[in-house]
């Protein structure tokens, strides 16, 4: 079935590293996805990793793939208050550009 | 260059009305894919579009519907809202069905009372 999970929630103090993970099923997912959501504002793509890739790094933006496990995780180091937002794992299904959400984590930095 | 756009930002409708939402890709973009966003959830797929034909359909009932234009912005059409219809819908573009990287407009915020 179609299923992304990730855990509800997370509090990192600023400065800190965050780690936010995801499980995903289908294991023919080619690409795998993260976008961030702020209150009241569309979903902006953070990063992404081809399924052949075990790591994939971008600036404070580190995402490591598990496909033997279908694990994902986003790393986000030295969190600032202006990270503080949702943040969704999504996998690509089928031929043409269908999405598949987790329900998403939210991210909360405190000083 | 503008990001998608779409209209309009904010709705309310009466259970048992119909709603046309509206909205532009990015320039040279020729897919557009509509979700619905339910509060406290992640995006759910509707509708894929490209080249004006529809190429994939999520689980949402007849009474939803879409089409895309000439110049590849997209409508998306509720019939008979239902409360359940009350969430953001957003609007998805990417290059060509198959072109991995999709982007998402602020979406529109429909509320059926």
């Amino acid at each position: 079935g179609e299923d992304v999970e990730q855990s509800l929630f997370l509090s990192v103090r600023e400065g800190d590293s965050s780690v936010i993970n995801c499980t995903y099923t289908d294991s023919s997912s080619t690409y795998l996805y993260w976008y961030k959501q702020e209150p009241g504002a569309g979903l902006q793509l953070l990063t992404y990793i081809f399924s052949n890739m075990d790591m994939k790094q971008d600036q404070r933006l580190t995402v490591l793939l598990n496909k033997k496990d279908k694990h994902l995780s986003l790393r986000i180091a030295d969190t600032q208050t202006g990270d503080s937002a949702i943040y969704f794992c999504a996998e690509i299904l089928g031929g043409y550009n269908k999405l598949i959400f987790g329900a998403g984590t939210r991210l909360a930095v405190h000083p | 260059d503008a990001g998608v756009t779409q209209s309009p930002t904010h709705l309310i409708k009466t259970r048992g009305q119909h709603v046309t939402l509206r909205c532009s890709p990015i320039s040279g973009h020729k897919s557009v894919s509509w979700y619905q966003q339910v509060l406290g959830q992640g995006p759910q797929f509707i509708f894929q579009y490209y080249e004006k034909e529809e190429r994939g359909r999520g689980n949402f009932p007849d009474r939803f519907s879409a089409r895309q234009f000439p110049n590849y912005s997209s409508e998306l059409n509720v019939n008979a809202l239902l409360l359940g219809d009350s969430a953001l819908y957003l609007c998805a573009s990417s290059l060509e069905t198959g072109f991995y990287e999709q982007y998402f407009g602020p979406g529109t915020r429909l509320t059926v009372t």
